[in-house]
């Protein structure tokens, strides 16, 4: 079976500040990786996937995250947040061979001014 | 090129009654996912469809809960005899390809369901 575990329900962050949103993960078969963004209100819109290759994967705004098998871990990045950031960011798995996303619990990304 | 649509985007029902949530996929996408997302919590995978076909329904609940997506319309999520307990936000994805996991999925923007 696999799990994926957001380690903060919730993240604070001043504009302009970096950020880095926990993800690891548990499985006992190869998986692929996915970082999606929930918007207030709207469904949830890829940011990035690692599918293999680099470990360091850039996704859309200027967000990135780096897979790290050893740790099974897949920790989202960004050196410069704005308020339009805010919102609840999700990590997910899919084991190779099926078509089934397992998601972690979200990390609600808070920006202030 | 329009997005994954749902609807309807809230319902309400009271127990007993039964709930019927559509999604119509983007065009040239074959492949329909849905997911249930109760509150506080992250989305859990329910079934997986093409056309006609139920690939993977691990996910449903063994009762009251059924999934079809036909080879005309849009895929529907039916939810019978509906109880407190199904109160959440479903949300359909899907694809063009079912490439064993590699594939972007694309979400619609959930249908709100709210028993009474």
């Amino acid at each position: 079976a696999q799990s994926v575990t957001q380690l903060d329900s919730q993240v604070p962050v001043f504009e302009e500040a970096p950020v880095e949103l926990r993800c690891n993960y548990s499985s006992s078969v190869s998986v692929y990786l996915f970082w999606y963004v929930q918007y207030p209100n709207q469904g949830l819109q890829l940011l990035l996937k690692y599918l293999s290759g680099s470990t360091l994967v850039k996704g859309i705004n200027g967000f990135e995250a780096e897979f790290n098998k050893s740790q099974t871990s897949f920790h989202l990045r960004k050196p410069s947040v704005h308020i339009s950031d805010t919102a609840e960011y999700f990590c997910a798995v899919t084991p190779y061979n099926t078509d089934k996303l397992i998601f972690g619990t979200g990390t609600r990304l808070q920006v202030f001014p | 090129n329009a997005g994954v649509m749902q609807n309807p985007r809230h319902l309400v029902r009271r127990r007993g009654q039964e709930a019927r949530l559509r999604c119509s996929p983007m065009k040239g996408h074959s492949h329909v996912y849905w997911y249930r997302q109760l509150p506080e919590e992250g989305l859990k995978f329910m079934v997986y469809l093409q056309k006609e076909n139920i690939i993977d329904e691990s996910g449903m609940p063994k009762e009251r809960f059924s999934a079809e997506f036909p080879k005309e319309g849009p895929s529907i999520l039916r939810i019978q005899q509906v109880v407190r307990g199904d109160s959440a936000a479903y949300f359909c994805a899907s694809s063009p390809f079912g490439q064993g996991g590699q594939e972007t999925q694309y979400f619609g923007p959930g249908t709100r369901l709210l028993v009474l």
